[in-house]
C-alpha cells in the first residue's frame, strides 16, 4: 500500500533562514509520481512539483529546491532564505501510474510552517 | 489553463438537509475527477474517485448513499451531502484530470468549506 510520511508536523523559522521539509513514501510500484503542494490559510491548493520516479535529477526553481532519493525513498523540500509569505501548511503526495486515469493521490499529513519576521 | 472552479465556497446548512457542491473544468475537459475532504489541522482524504458517465468509485469508510457524486459531463462533477450531519462538517475539494493522457497531474479546486449546524 501506497504511504507518504512527513515527519515534522510544525517548523517554526525566522526570515531567511533555510528550512527543509521530510517527506518519505513507501510504494511497491516501480512507475510513481511525487508532489508537493502549498496550501496557505486560505486553502487552496497550490502545486509546486510533480517528479516521476524515473527521474532522480534535483531541482531548482528560485527559492526552493527539491532532493529526490530513491535509495532512501524520500523527496525533500528546500526553501532558501524563508520569507514570511512561505507560511503554509506544505503538502506531499504519491500517486502510482495507473492507466486509465484512476490513479490516486494519496497526501502525508502536511508539515505547518512558521516564518516569523 | 487548467483551472478548477467550486461553487459555492463556503456554505451552512441545517443538520438533515441537504448540499450540492459543484466542482467545475473551465478551460479544459476533465475524464477524471476526485473528491477530497479535509478536516482541521488534518491532510486531505479521497472520498471517491468519478469518471465521466460512470458510477463513482468511493474509497473504503465512505458511505456512497450519503455522499452522492454525480459526474454528468467532461466538465461538471456534483457532490451532494444528504442528511447532513455537524460531524460532516469539512473542508471538501475536488480535482480534475485532463482528458490528455501521460501528465497524472491533478487540478485542484479552491475548496468548498461545509458548516452543519
Amino acid at each position: 500500500a501506497q504511504k507518504v510520511t512527513q515527519a515534522q508536523t510544525e517548523i517554526s523559522v525566522v526570515e531567511k533562514e533555510d528550512v527543509t521539509l521530510d517527506c518519505v513514501y513507501e510504494t511497491r510500484d516501480t512507475t510513481y509520481y511525487l508532489f508537493w503542494y502549498k496550501q496557505p490559510p486560505s486553502g487552496e491548493l497550490v502545486f509546486l512539483i510533480r517528479r516521476n520516479s524515473f527521474d532522480e535529477q534535483n531541482e531548482i526553481s528560485g527559492r526552493y529546491s527539491w532532493n529526490f532519493q530513491k535509495s532512501t525513498s524520500s523527496f525533500n523540500f528546500t526553501i532558501t532564505a524563508s520569507q514570511v509569505v512561505d507560511s503554509a501548511v506544505y503538502f506531499c503526495a504519491l500517486s502510482e501510474a495507473r492507466k486509465g486515469g484512476s490513479e490516486k493521490l494519496v497526501f502525508g499529513k502536511g508539515t505547518k510552517l512558521t516564518v516569523n519576521p | 489553463g487548467a483551472v478548477v472552479s467550486q461553487h459555492p465556497s463556503r456554505v451552512i446548512c441545517k443538520s438533515g438537509t441537504s448540499v450540492k457542491i459543484e466542482c467545475r473544468s473551465l478551460d479544459f475537459q476533465a475524464t477524471t475527477m476526485f473528491w477530497y475532504r479535509q478536516f482541521p489541522k488534518q491532510s486531505l482524504m479521497l472520498m471517491a474517485t468519478s469518471n465521466e458517465g460512470s458510477k463513482a468509485t468511493y474509497e473504503q469508510g465512505v458511505e456512497k448513499d450519503k455522499f452522492l457524486i454525480n459526474h454528468a459531463s467532461l466538465t461538471l462533477s456534483t457532490l451532494t451531502v444528504t442528511s447532513a450531519h455537524p460531524e460532516d462538517s469539512s473542508f471538501y475539494i475536488c480535482s480534475a484530470r485532463a482528458i490528455q493522457t501521460g501528465t497524472y497531474e491533478q487540478y485542484f479546486g479552491p475548496g468548498t468549506r461545509l458548516t452543519v449546524t
